[in-house]
């Protein structure tokens, strides 16, 4: 079955720097979540989109946007890294008929130089 | 959201059952028992989740007991790929859009050979 897709993997960016990860749900899911998870931490909610309008908003920083296209895919735009930015990122997807799960892809892995 | 609190920690056997306690005695009426687990540099997977009856599926099973106010997750023979730190999460009635996940320290399972 067909998975959430995350890209890039790795990610290696200098401090100041930009960074664009981004997401493709599972197909016909149309709810996608972001989490960041710093190195021996949980998973921290950040941001969430259904149907391409933000639906709840966690502990993303300001620096930090995010949005989710007319195909559902999702992106999360980083801007003025910082160390403290250094993570792994992992979206997750719901959607109708198991709205109450949801499914994780592999992550996106960001160093901070 | 409702707390709840699991043992930082828990050790097995290999091919031996495993019952993972989950305390959530602020639950509310319609709460629902997650439960996924996250594999060292991977996505959280879902597990299991139930509301009230006890739960079977291939991974594993969910007692929840009569009061709701705790349950436990139950892998019947673990194996090594078991090893994983196991969530118990609170999440309201399915059907509600973007509701994020709040991941909390969760039981790190070690497996023994």
């Amino acid at each position: 079955a067909a998975g959430v897709i995350q890209s890039p993997r790795h990610l290696i960016k200098e401090k100041r720097e930009t960074a664009t990860l981004k997401c493709y749900p599972i197909p016909r899911h149309d709810t996608v979540y972001w989490y960041q998870q710093g190195p021996g931490q949980d998973p921290q909610f950040l941001i969430s989109f259904y149907e391409k309008m933000q639906s709840d908003k966690g502990s993303i920083p300001d620096r930090f946007s995010a949005q989710q296209f007319s195909d559902y895919h999702s992106e999360l735009n980083m801007s003025s890294l910082e160390l403290g930015d250094s993570a792994l990122y992992f979206c997750a997807s719901s959607g109708t008929g198991s709205r109450a799960l949801q499914f994780f892809g592999p992550g996106t892995r960001l160093t901070v130089l | 959201d409702a707390k709840t609190t699991q043992p930082n920690s828990m050790e097995s056997n290999e091919e031996e059952p495993v019952h993972l306690p989950c305390n959530h005695s602020t639950i509310s009426g319609t709460d629902y028992i997650h439960w996924y687990r996250q594999l060292p540099s991977q996505g959280p997977e879902y597990v299991i989740h139930g509301l009230t009856s006890n739960v079977n599926n291939r991974m594993a099973s969910l007692a929840i007991a009569e009061d709701r106010k705790s349950s436990t997750l139950i892998l019947h023979r673990a194996t090594l790929r078991d090893a994983a730190v196991y969530y118990c999460i609170l999440r309201d009635v399915p059907g509600l859009r973007g509701q994020n996940f709040v991941f909390g320290p969760g039981t790190r399972l070690s497996v023994l050979p």
